[in-house]
């Protein structure tokens, strides 16, 4: 069965500091892996996916996500927070072999931006 | 562009009363389905389709109900409104099968059973 284990509940940073969301995923499969961000109040946002084409994947507002296999992890981050980044953030994979498309959801990490 | 479109925004309901969310999208997509959140516990499906006129059941099905007469709508009905179905529910859409397919999702309703 797949799973997904966001390792942060809450990151806090300053404005203009890097950021670090951490992901770590169960997949008997070659999953597919997603980070969505949810502002308040609001719907979910893709920022970004995994291809196999390349580990390291570019996404919206200059985050990026790593991809290792060997460490089943997919790690958020950006070099450089901005007050318009706190939101909520969820790993999400699938596995693109389940009929159901069934996405499965970390629990969620909240990034606050401190001015 | 419209996208997922969800309506109402906001319900707060009587246990045992119950109610439609509606769902449309304009995207053509095959695929749809009905997400809850709560918190701390990241989204869970509660029912799916594939197409019009095939639905399945997610993780947390019971005490909902969905129909898909169309291509474009995917309404939840909750039959008898419990105070644990309090949660913010979530439409998405997306092509089905294929890897890395992205899912679009509408700005959610918040529902509140007292």
């Amino acid at each position: 069965a797949q799973s997904v284990t966001q390792l942060d509940s809450h990151v806090s940073v300053s404005e203009g500091t890097p950021v670090l969301l951490r992901c770590n995923y169960s997949s008997s499969y070659s999953p597919s892996l997603f980070w969505y961000v949810q502002h308040p109040n609001k719907g979910l946002q893709l920022l970004l996916k995994y291809t196999s084409a390349a580990t390291l994947v570019k996404g919206i507002n200059g985050f990026e996500a790593e991809f290792k296999k060997s460490e089943t992890s997919f790690h958020l981050t950006k070099p450089s927070a901005h007050m318009s980044d706190a939101a909520e953030y969820f790993c999400v994979v699938s596995d693109p072999t389940d009929s159901s498309y069934k996405l499965i959801f970390g629990s969620g990490t909240r990034l606050l931006v401190r001015p | 562009n419209a996208g997922v479109t969800q309506t109402p925004k906001f319900q707060v309901l009587k246990t045992g009363q119950s109610m439609t969310l509606q769902c449309a999208q304009d995207m053509n997509h095959e695929y749809m389905s009905w997400y809850r959140q709560d918190p701390g516990m990241g989204l869970r499906l509660i029912h799916y389709s594939v197409g019009a006129g095939i639905t399945d059941q997610g993780e947390v099905p019971n005490g909902y109900n969905v129909s898909r007469s169309t291509t474009e709508d995917f309404p939840l009905r909750l039959l008898s409104a419990a105070p644990s179905q309090t949660s913010v529910y979530f439409c998405a859409s997306s092509y089905a099968g294929g890897y890395n397919t992205e899912a679009f999702f509408g700005q959610g309703t918040r529902l509140t059973v007292v």
